[in-house]
C-alpha cells in the first residue's frame, strides 16, 4: 500500500541525546514536511522540502536538523538545542501541485524527553 | 503569509447538519482553501479544497464567500466518526505550505 511511514511510534530519551525520527515515502511525492504538535495545540510547521536536496526552514526551525538526500526519505533530528522537546511530531507529504495538492500524514512518532 | 480565524470549538447533535466558518480576510486572488481534519492520536487528513466556486466531495461541501473574505465548510449529517479538530488553511505562493492554526473542536452528540 502506498504512504508515508514514521518510526519509532514512540520514543523515549534523556536530555541532551539527539534523536532521529525517521519519515519515508512511496507516494512518489516531490514535497515532504516536519510538524510539531503540543498537547491541545495545532500544528506548527518545522521544515518543509520541496525537492530532493533541498529544504527550508518553516516557523519554529531552531534546534532541528533535516536532509533530503533521497525522494523518499526526509529524516528529522531533534537536537539537544530543542530546549523543549517533547511533542506529537508529524510527518506529511504532497505532489508538487502548487496550492492544490493534498498533504498525506504518517501517523506520528511521540517523543518524550525524561 | 495570510491568516485564518475559527471558533475554537462547535457542537452538534448526530445526524444534523455542521457548518463550520472561517475568516480569512487577507486571502490573496491565488491562495486555495484548504480543510483538514484531525481525529485524537492520529495525523490530519484532508477533507476538500476550493479557490472561489463552491465545492462538493463524499466527505462534505465548502461554500467560498463571492469576495473570498470567508468560507463555511459544511457537513451534511453528523455522525460520531465527524468529531475531530478541523482546520481551515490558506495555501498559496510562492512556498504553498501548509500552516495549521488552532482550529475548531467538533463534538457530535448522540
Amino acid at each position: 500500500d502506498g504512504g508515508i511511514t514514521q518510526s519509532p511510534k514512540y520514543l523515549f530519551r534523556k536530555e541532551g541525546q539527539n534523536v532521529t525520527l525517521s519519515c519515508e515515502q512511496n507516494l512518489n511525492h516531490d514535497a515532504m514536511y516536519w510538524y510539531r504538535q503540543d498537547p491541545g495545540q495545532g500544528l506548527r510547521l518545522i521544515y518543509y522540502s520541496q525537492i530532493v536536496n533541498d529544504f527550508q526552514k518553516g516557523d519554529i526551525a531552531e534546534g532541528y536538523s533535516v536532509s533530503r538526500e533521497k525522494k523518499e526519505s526526509f529524516p528529522l533530528t531533534v537536537t539537544s538545542a530543542q530546549k523543549n522537546p517533547t511533542a506529537f511530531y508529524l510527518c506529511a507529504s504532497s505532489t508538487q501541485r502548487g496550492n492544490t495538492g493534498e498533504l498525506f500524514f504518517g501517523e506520528g512518532s511521540r517523543l518524550t524527553v525524561l | 503569509d495570510a491568516k485564518t480565524t475559527q471558533p475554537n470549538s462547535m457542537e452538534s447533535n448526530e445526524e444534523e447538519p455542521v457548518h463550520l466558518p472561517c475568516n480569512h480576510s487577507t486571502i490573496s486572488g491565488t491562495d486555495y482553501i484548504h480543510w483538514y481534519r484531525q481525529l485524537p492520536s492520529q495525523g490530519p487528513e484532508y477533507v476538500i479544497h476550493g479557490l472561489t466556486s463552491n465545492v462538493n466531495n463524499r466527505m462534505a461541501s465548502l461554500a467560498i464567500a463571492e469576495d473570498r473574505k470567508s468560507s463555511t465548510l459544511i457537513l451534511h449529517r453528523a455522525t460520531l466518526r465527524d468529531a475531530a479538530v478541523y482546520y481551515c488553511i490558506l495555501r498559496g505562493p510562492p512556498d504553498y505550505k501548509l500552516s495549521f492554526g488552532a482550529g475548531t473542536t467538533v463534538t457530535v452528540r448522540a
